[in-house]
């Protein structure tokens, strides 16, 4: 799996978009970019998930650059309940399914009131 | 229930014993995964399972490490000789075999060697 390149922490005031940045610039033509976030004491949490055209559901946006070497996930009203750490996976997937989700250390953001 | 259940939440114990740690997937997913989280780090891959078989136990640490899944539902993983090092939140997850993919992670069950 191409390894992703985050930063450590992030604050952003509540109510605002929250635009989490991820780069995976050795990321390969069947690879996905997953986001995943982890509340405090609980499991991950599947997000969103693209190949390369911005998606959206009603969590967030993913927002995928046309060279796919990075991608932006947007919150787009963050909330106190949004505070977490935020992972950005690269995924292959191939004629035999998916491969295995390898988790880094993600971004911690912090929603400020 | 309709999410992936682990049990036990809370496991302690003494250095040297034997743990199992029991996850109970989405009815109907044929992928397992098998994670261990230490604090302040992200989860660390350790086994998955397609069905019955481990189709990728390359995170396993050692040979004390063991996951069965004998009838592709329930998973068991099995730590002999616990060390201190071994404390940490032992996450599973599943997913199903057609869609996005996305993996559905349980609570953890969280191991502490003394």
């Amino acid at each position: 799996d191409a390894k992703t390149t985050q930063p450590t922490s992030m604050d952003c005031a509540e109510g605002r978009a929250a635009n989490l940045p991820c780069n995976h610039s050795t990321i390969s033509g069947n690879e996905y970019v997953y986001w995943y976030r982890q509340i405090h004491s609980q499991g991950p949490q599947y997000i969103i998930h693209g190949l390369k055209n911005n998606e959206t559901n009603e969590m967030a946006s993913l927002i995928i650059t046309e060279d796919r070497k990075s991608s932006t996930l947007i919150l787009p009203h963050a909330t106190l309940r949004d505070t977490a750490v935020y992972y950005c996976i690269v995924r292959g997937r191939g004629s035999g399914g998916y491969q295995k989700v390898t988790f880094g250390t993600g971004t911690k953001l912090q929603v400020i009131p | 229930g309709a999410g992936v259940s682990q049990t036990p939440s809370n496991k302690v114990t003494e250095k040297g014993k034997y743990v199992e740690l029991r996850c109970d997937p989405i009815s109907g997913h044929t992928a397992l995964y098998w994670y261990r989280q230490s604090l302040g780090q992200g989860p660390e891959f350790l086994i998955y399972f397609q069905g019955t078989g481990a189709a990728d136990d390359s995170g396993l640490p050692n040979d004390r490490f063991f996951a069965v899944r004998p009838e592709g539902s329930v998973s068991t993983l099995k730590i002999q000789r616990t060390e201190r090092g071994d404390s940490a939140v032992y996450l599973c997850a599943s997913s199903q075999p057609l869609g996005g993919g996305e993996l559905f992670f349980g609570e953890g069950s969280r191991l502490t060697v003394l």
